[in-house]
């Protein structure tokens, strides 16, 4: 069956440090991966996808992310994590048809100062 | 530039009472369109998509229904709401350019029954 896992429920780091999110998938054909956050009672914004080619992507506001398809993981970083990042992030896969993502539970990332 | 619009941003309806969420696109034509409800702790959940007008297909199946009325509207609608109806409801189109495609979400509708 086609699943995303995101082990991390919730998420701790001081402001200026690094951070990673993981996301493991399940999935049967070619997947295309994307990362979103959420803002409390806001919808999701999209933060980068990965199709094909290069296996490291980038995408807005400092965030990047790296398909491993031996892993079957598309992690997400940032190197610098400023108190605006505070949100909740969701991995999801889709097929190459995009009639359908299939999003993790989810990680809230909290930013201490 | 293309803009999603959900209305209304929030509902409190009794048990048993009927729904309508809309949604609607700016700025696109012949839009992919989806109906998402979020549970807190529980990611979200794939109701509804559609490729076209009048073209509509159910992920789950449940007390409500969709209907897309014109090319950039998309309805989600209840005839009785259940309790376990409460949520946040999100709708979102989709943008493909060749092999690529990216789904944009709107601002949601948080629904509570009561």
């Amino acid at each position: 069956a086609q699943s995303v896992t995101q082990p991390d429920i919730h998420i701790t780091v001081s402001e200026g440090a690094s951070l990673e999110l993981r996301c493991n998938y399940s999935y049967g054909a070619t997947p295309y991966l994307f990362w979103y956050v959420q803002s409390p009672g806001q919808g999701l914004q999209l933060l980068l996808k990965y199709f094909s080619g290069d296996t490291l992507v980038q995408g807005i506001k400092g965030f990047e992310a790296e398909f491993k398809r031996s892993q079957s993981s598309f992690n997400l970083r940032k190197p610098s994590v400023h108190w605006s990042d505070a949100a909740e992030y969701f991995c999801a896969v889709g097929d190459w048809a995009g009639t359908a993502l299939i999003f993790g539970k989810g990680t809230t990332l909290s930013v201490s100062s | 530039s293309q803009t999603i619009h959900q209305w209304p941003a929030t509902l409190v309806q009794p048990v048993g009472s009927p729904l309508s969420l809309e949604c609607t696109v700016e700025g696109t034509s012949n839009p992919n369109l989806y109906w998402y409800r979020q549970a807190a702790g529980r990611g979200l959940q794939l109701l509804f998509y559609s490729v076209g007008i009048g073209q509509i297909s159910s992920e789950v199946p449940q007390n409500l229904s969709a209907s897309r009325p014109q090319d950039r509207q998309f309805i989600l609608s209840s005839k009785k709401l259940l309790l376990s109806d409460s949520g946040f409801y999100l709708c979102a189109w989709s943008y493909r350019t060749g092999a690529s495609y990216e789904q944009y979400f709107g601002p949601g509708t948080r629904l509570t029954v009561t």
